[in-house]
């Protein structure tokens, strides 16, 4: 499937690197969120983007900053990351942010396994 | 806000077998509950969703029955396959809302050959 795609798959970095997460969505959708998924854990929105503009910050660290250049991408960008923020970090998009639409849902990316060290 | 409470947290049945997840939600205005499966590695993806205007829903050997006066909704699963094992998270959200959309906490299903 290639709705919604991550990039790179894995990563690890150090406490003081500076990294991007890349998604694209292929699907022709407005809103794309970004979920941290931990081991245990119920998956956390992080951020909403609808329509570039960016709708949703769930009190994420400033260590966390997304960027949305046009509906088909979104990346976040990390730096001074700390070993606990080591997760999957799911990229997802949907139709709209939420019309009550027949069909609309969230689709999920594969996901990007980070490693901080 | 939302929270929404999955249980059990890890379920193993013999194959053939039914599996039953359930869900509960606090906010008596969400009326949108997805479920997604997640295998190891992979994305999780939409399996079956059901609004707040329908008690049930059926795809082939999976449905969904939902209670609003109880606030809990439930997976089911029948003629469970290898295939079936991964982990299943419920969700709840308003459809006119997705930016508020809870997760569970997941259930790892195994089913045994």
């Amino acid at each position: 499937e290639t709705g919604v795609t991550q990039t790179p798959r894995h990563l690890v970095m150090g406490m003081t690197n500076k990294k991007s997460l890349k998604c694209e969505q292929h699907l022709g959708h407005n809103a794309m969120y970004w979920y941290k998924q931990s081991a245990k854990k119920p998956l956390e929105l992080m951020f909403v983007y609808s329509l570039e503009e960016r709708v949703e910050n769930n009190s994420v660290p400033s260590r966390f900053s997304p960027e949305c250049p046009n509906s088909s991408h979104l990346f976040l960008h990390l730096h001074t990351l700390q070993p606990e923020d080591s997760a999957l970090y799911l990229c997802a998009s949907s139709q709209d942010v939420g019309q009550g639409l027949s069909g609309n849902t969230i689709y999920f990316g594969e996901g990007s396994w980070l490693t901080v060290v | 806000g939302e929270n929404v409470e999955q249980h059990p947290s890890t379920l193993s049945v013999q194959e053939g077998d039914s599996a039953v997840i359930k869900c509960t939600y606090s906010d008596s205005a969400s009326n949108y509950f997805p479920w997604y499966k997640q295998e190891l590695g992979k994305r999780p993806q939409l399996i079956i969703d059901i609004r707040s205007n329908v008690g049930e829903k059926k795809d082939q050997r999976i449905a969904v029955t939902l209670n609003k006066t109880a606030k809990h909704f439930s997976l089911h699963i029948t003629e469970t396959q290898p295939e079936d094992s991964a982990v299943y998270f419920c969700a709840a959200s308003r459809m006119n809302n997705f930016n508020k959309f809870y997760f569970g906490s997941g259930t790892k299903l195994n089913v045994k050959p």
